[in-house]
């Protein structure tokens, strides 16, 4: 059984551009999270998506955004990036039914300069 | 103050030793309790997974779960240095949607 994919695994960016990363969860699975993880803040949630809804979201600034397909590929766009939004983005991907095991992909390292 | 905390470390031990991990937190709204094990630049790996009070075993790994006093723990028996790695706790609510509070997890060194 495949993991979660998450693509590109390495983004460099400009301040002031926007990115879009994508993560493809387990088979079967249909809630999608994304995390933030950076050294001073650890890990931090930004939103969680099932069957293509948005039912959770964290406290980040609107330039973060999401979407999840009907086939439960989610996602992310930060847009105006800024230098603090260098970071490690990992989705997680559960059945979203109830509170059940959480996996997570091998996620994307952002940075911006 | 942090809705869960967690020892930094670094924790060292020789192999062979038992490594015990602990977090404590402070919303006694989390039932569900786990953790993960993350290699530097990967992603976190899921080691246990435990809903509310109570003890699981898994292998070389036991998680414990102490509701009455926030607190929870991790024990790894017969540690190898391929158990060198950050570990992390992390919990959730009843209908929290993937919204998991994560300790800042602990960096352990297993030494041979």
């Amino acid at each position: 059984k495949a993991g979660v994919t998450q693509t590109p695994r390495y983004l460099i960016k400009t301040r002031g551009q926007q990115v879009t990363l994508s993560c493809s969860p387990i088979s079967g699975h249909r809630s999608v999270s994304w995390y933030q993880q950076t050294p001073g803040q650890g890990l931090q949630f930004l939103f969680e998506y099932f069957s293509e809804t948005q039912r959770n979201k964290g406290n980040f600034p609107g330039r973060f955004s999401g979407r999840q397909f009907s086939n439960s590929r989610s996602e992310m766009n930060v847009s105006t990036l800024e230098l603090g939004d260098s970071a490690l983005y990992l989705c997680a991907s559960s059945q979203g039914l109830g509170n059940t095991e959480a996996f997570f992909g091998q996620g994307t390292r952002l940075t911006v300069v | 103050q942090k809705e869960v905390e967690q020892d930094p470390g670094p924790l060292s031990v020789p192999e062979g030793a038992i490594v015990s991990l602990n977090c404590t937190y402070s919303n006694s709204a989390f039932q569900y309790f786990m953790w993960y094990r993350q290699y530097s630049r990967k992603g976190p790996e899921l080691l246990m997974y435990t809903y509310s009070s109570g003890n699981k075993e898994d292998g070389r790994f036991t998680a414990q779960v102490d509701k009455s006093s926030k607190y929870i723990s991790l024990f790894i028996r017969d540690s190898q240095p391929s158990d060198s790695a950050t570990y992390l706790c992390a919990m959730s609510a009843p209908d929290s949607w993937g919204k998991f509070q994560f300790g800042a997890g602990t960096q352990v060194v297993v030494t041979p």
